[in-house]
């Protein structure tokens, strides 16, 4: 069965410090993975994606994620954490032969000063 | 960037109401998802639309119906609502035949079911 796994729920980090956010899938097909972000009160935006190639992905306001098949897992990073990074993240996995996206359960993040 | 609207943005209701919530899309996409958000649950799929004549079910769908009008509109109702249903609500769309079948998220729609 298809599943993602945020295995964090809430992280505190303080500005300046490095981030990262855990990510693990189990999916049967070739996993296109996503990795989005929603500050309060908003809609979820897209931070990057990963399809093929480079593992290493970066993506919009400093972050990346780095696919890994061995471990199922597409951990989101950042080097330095602004205040206004503190949102909740939302990892995410489908197929372009498939028909859903699975979505984890999310990982709030407090920065704090 | 509006490419993706919903309306209501918020909605109070009472439980036994039917209420319409509303999706439309200028993005050009063929597909439309309906989503709900639960703190602690993530996102969970409740209707999926790959074209106008195309409805599936998603995850949740009991209690909910769907209606493709066009190609960018896509209506979400609950036929009489109850106080679980109280959620944020999300419409998305993605581009079928690209490789990347990203999906676009409207600001959603924060629904109280009293």
């Amino acid at each position: 069965a298809q599943s993602v796994t945020q295995p964090d729920i809430h992280i505190t980090v303080s500005e300046g410090a490095s981030l990262e956010l855990r990510c693990n899938y189990s999916y049967g097909a070739t996993p296109y993975l996503f990795w989005y972000v929603q500050s309060p009160g908003q809609g979820l935006q897209l931070l990057l994606k990963y399809f093929s190639g480079d593992t290493l992905v970066q993506g919009i306001k400093g972050f990346e994620a780095e696919f890994k098949r061995s471990q199922s897992s597409f951990n989101l990073r950042k080097p330095s954490v602004h205040w206004s990074d503190a949102a909740e993240y939302f990892c995410a996995v489908g197929a372009l032969s498939g028909n859903q996206f699975y979505f984890g359960t999310g990982t709030s993040l407090t920065v704090i000063p | 960037d509006a490419d993706v609207t919903q309306t209501p943005r918020n909605r109070i209701t009472k439980t036994g109401k039917r209420i319409m919530l509303e999706c439309s899309q200028t993005k050009g996409h063929d597909r439309m998802y309906w989503y709900r958000q639960d703190p602690g649950l993530g996102l969970r799929l409740i209707y999926y639309s790959f074209d106008v004549k195309d409805i599936n079910k998603g995850e949740i769908s009991d209690g909910y119906s769907v209606s493709r009008q066009a190609q960018a509109k896509f209506s979400l109702s609950l036929e009489s609502a109850i106080p679980n249903q109280t959620a944020l609500y999300f419409c998305a769309t993605s581009d079928f035949g690209r490789q990347e079948e990203t999906q676009y998220f409207g600001p959603g729609t924060r629904l109280l079911v009293l």
